[in-house]
């Protein structure tokens, strides 16, 4: 497809478990961000990606969440141990690089709901 | 859908009437803005940005306007339309050494727009 997707659409999952969240950018987008959105709040930045180093982390909220981008396209948002608080919308997004600044464009989003 | 923004400012109009949705940023240093409008269940859409050596930048139908002195960002929406109902956002981003990480967003206004 032209845009980003996201895959599952929405995750239930119980507390402890692990999930992956998948995103597909753009491509030829070489930039790659995973945000996370509460309800009613902005998106808050977790971590980006330029090829398939991770530029930037400091948004992760702790060791629990690990991303992966192996090939420079395809990225997972890992979360191990999952818990309540950890429930939201989970978005990703990409841009032609980081170098710009470019629009980042953001897919559908995965929604997380943790019982 | 979801329901957002309990907590989020709201501006309400009548369709064919102009909007303007404000927003205060909080770097200084930031010098690319990002205006997105986000549906109810969807991620954020891209609608207009500006750099920082602009203080308007016109699209279809809005306009955005950046006044750097009090770090103040404005979205004006040219005959609304009950398609303009959603979550509006703006977003700052900044340079970081050789690239353009990540977003900051704002808190967000609700518009909505009625017949």
């Amino acid at each position: 497809g032209a845009g980003v997707s996201q895959t599952p659409s929405n995750k239930v999952t119980e507390k402890g478990k692990y999930v992956e969240l998948r995103c597909d950018p753009i491509s030829g987008h070489t930039a790659l961000y995973w945000y996370r959105q509460s309800l009613g709040q902005g998106p808050e930045f977790l971590i980006y990606f330029q090829g398939t180093g991770a530029a930037d982390d400091s948004g992760l909220p702790n060791d629990r969440f690990f991303a992966v981008r192996p090939e420079g396209s395809v990225s997972t948002l890992k979360i191990q141990r999952t818990e309540r608080g950890d429930s939201a919308m989970y978005l990703c997004a990409s841009s032609l690089n980081g170098g710009g600044p470019y629009e980042q464009y953001f897919g559908p989003g995965t929604r997380l709901t943790v019982t | 859908g979801e329901s957002v923004g309990l907590h989020l400012p709201t501006l309400s109009v009548q369709e064919g009437d102009n909007s303007i949705i404000n927003c205060a940023y909080s770097n200084s240093a930031s010098d690319y803005f990002i205006w997105y409008k986000q549906e109810s269940g969807k991620g954020p859409q891209f609608i207009i940005d500006i750099r920082s050596n602009m203080d308007k930048r016109q699209g279809q139908r809005v306009t955005v306007l950046l006044n750097k002195t009090v770090k103040h960002l404005s979205l004006q929406i040219a005959a609304t339309q009950p398609g303009d109902s959603a979550v509006y956002f703006c977003a700052e981003n900044i340079r970081g050494g050789t690239s353009y990480g990540k977003l900051t967003f704002g808190q967000g206004t609700i518009l909505t727009v009625h017949p």
